[in-house]
């Protein structure tokens, strides 16, 4: 069966701190791995990761993919209050281009001042 | 104005209503879904649409139906709402293209059921 694994659940943190997420897996014929931001309303897209050890960047956030270990991280460097959220990785599975996603349990981020 | 509209944006009911979420989108994808999201268990597909008529379950459709009338429109009806179908619900869609297209949300609905 399919799974996506995220840790830790929780997180608190103070601002300008860095911080790592951890998202695990195993899925069938996997293809890709995707990271969602979570506000107070719907989850925002952040990154798909489709190859080993190639970095994704954008300001302060950062992503990398292990497809040898099933896994992948988030970096957040120089966290802000605004960085609190809840973070969402998943993954496509099931027969090839369904579309369908797997989501880990998420991992709530807060950032204090 | 929002890609991906849901309403009502909060519901309260009662046990046994039947109840109807709304889903509407102006992205012009051919693909949309319906998850349910409770704490600690992320999020989890109900029901998915390829196109218009095309209905397929996901891992938790039971107690749940869709209707796809037209390509901008998805809406999930809860037939006999029970109390553990509380939960915030969301709609996404995806465009059909090559490759794994990301998946875009609405703003949610907050359903509670008394």
């Amino acid at each position: 069966e399919d799974k996506v694994v995220q840790s830790p659940l929780s997180l608190v943190v103070h601002e300008g701190d860095t911080v790592t997420l951890n998202c695990s897996y195993e899925v069938t014929n996997f293809r890709s791995l995707l990271w969602y931001k979570q506000e107070k309303k719907a989850p925002t897209f952040l990154f798909m990761l489709t190859s080993s050890g190639i970095e994704k960047k954008s300001g302060r956030l950062s992503s990398i993919l292990d497809k040898k270990e099933l896994f992948s991280i988030l970096n957040i460097t120089a966290t802000q209050t605004g960085d609190s959220a809840i973070y969402l990785c998943a993954a496509p599975h099931g027969s090839s281009n369904t579309g369908k996603l797997i989501f880990g349990q998420g991992t709530t981020l807060q950032v204090k001042p | 104005d929002a890609d991906v509209t849901q309403t009502p944006r909060n519901r309260i009911t009662k046990t046994g209503k039947r109840i109807m979420l709304e889903c509407s989108q102006t992205k012009g994808h051919d693909r949309m879904y319906w998850y349910r999201q409770d704490p600690g268990l992320g999020l989890r597909l109900i029901y998915y649409s390829f196109d218009v008529k095309d209905i397929n379950k996901g891992e938790i459709s039971d107690g749940y139906s869709v209707s796809r009338q037209a390509q901008a429109k998805f809406s999930l009806s809860l037939e006999s709402a029970i109390p553990n179908q509380t939960a915030l619900y969301f709609c996404a869609t995806s465009d059909r293209g090559r490759g794994n297209q990301p998946q875009h949300f609405g703003d949610g609905t907050r359903l509670s059921i008394l």
